[in-house]
């Protein structure tokens, strides 16, 4: 597509369930990001894919979260057993290939998450 | 760890005023450094990049700044701002081999008519 697209744009969940976020990269690129931005913790870093592989997954705060991609495309962040401190806007960036160096990441325009 | 200071969380100017965002990152070791752009309901945009060589780098909207090692800062500026330029502003830093942006806490640009 012309930009990384996000879905759900907005999502409000109740306390306890699941909820899965899902990023479509810009076509062709082999680099996949995830960050979380939220009002007390401003954007934090959450996962790097390079294709399918994860070589850097330090951000995910917790065991609830993860994430996977599949066919280096499509990517799918899971939160299980949401709690209010998730609440925050979620997102997905892509780039052409590996390194930041001499490439620019794109990002989607995020999905926000709400925790009631 | 990297981290990035944004010693200002809001700055308020009057259009065609000069401005100067500031940015300070806690490590100079082969780093690389960004300032980031959101527009009112719109995602990040990339405003403009160090990596090597010249130390001032420039934007296509007349934004430039200047990378400073000694200072471990990375400020930005403009000369003459425009409404248009109200947006909140991220300052961001990763190390040579690293894929993890480290970001600011943003500051707030509003340009007052």
């Amino acid at each position: 597509g012309a930009g990384v697209s996000q879905s759900p744009s907005n999502k409000v969940t109740e306390k306890g369930k699941d909820v899965e976020l899902r990023c479509d990269p810009i076509s062709g690129h082999t680099a996949l990001y995830w960050y979380r931005q939220s009002l007390g913790q401003g954007l934090e870093f959450l996962i790097y894919f390079q294709g399918n592989s994860a070589p850097d997954k330090s951000g995910l705060p917790s065991d609830r979260f993860s994430a996977e991609r599949t066919g280096g495309s499509v990517s799918t962040l899971t939160i299980q057993r949401t709690q209010q401190e998730d609440s925050a806007v979620y997102l997905c960036a892509s780039s052409s290939a590996r390194g930041l160096s001499g490439n620019t990441i794109y990002f989607g325009e995020g999905s926000w998450l709400t925790v009631v | 760890a990297q981290s990035v200071t944004q010693l200002d969380s809001q700055v308020p100017v009057f259009e065609e005023a000069p401005v100067e965002l500031r940015c300070n990152y806690s490590s100079s070791v082969s780093v690389y450094l960004f300032w980031y752009v959101q527009y009112p309901n719109q995602g990040l945009q990339l405003l403009l990049k160090y990596l090597s060589g010249s130390t001032l780098v420039e934007s296509i909207n007349g934004f430039e700044a200047e990378f400073n090692k000694s200072q471990t800062s990375f400020h930005l500026r403009k000369p003459s701002v425009h409404i248009s330029d109200t947006a909140e502003y991220f300052c961001a830093v990763t190390q040579g081999g690293s894929e993890k942006l480290v970001f600011g806490k943003g500051t707030k640009l509003t340009v007052n008519p």
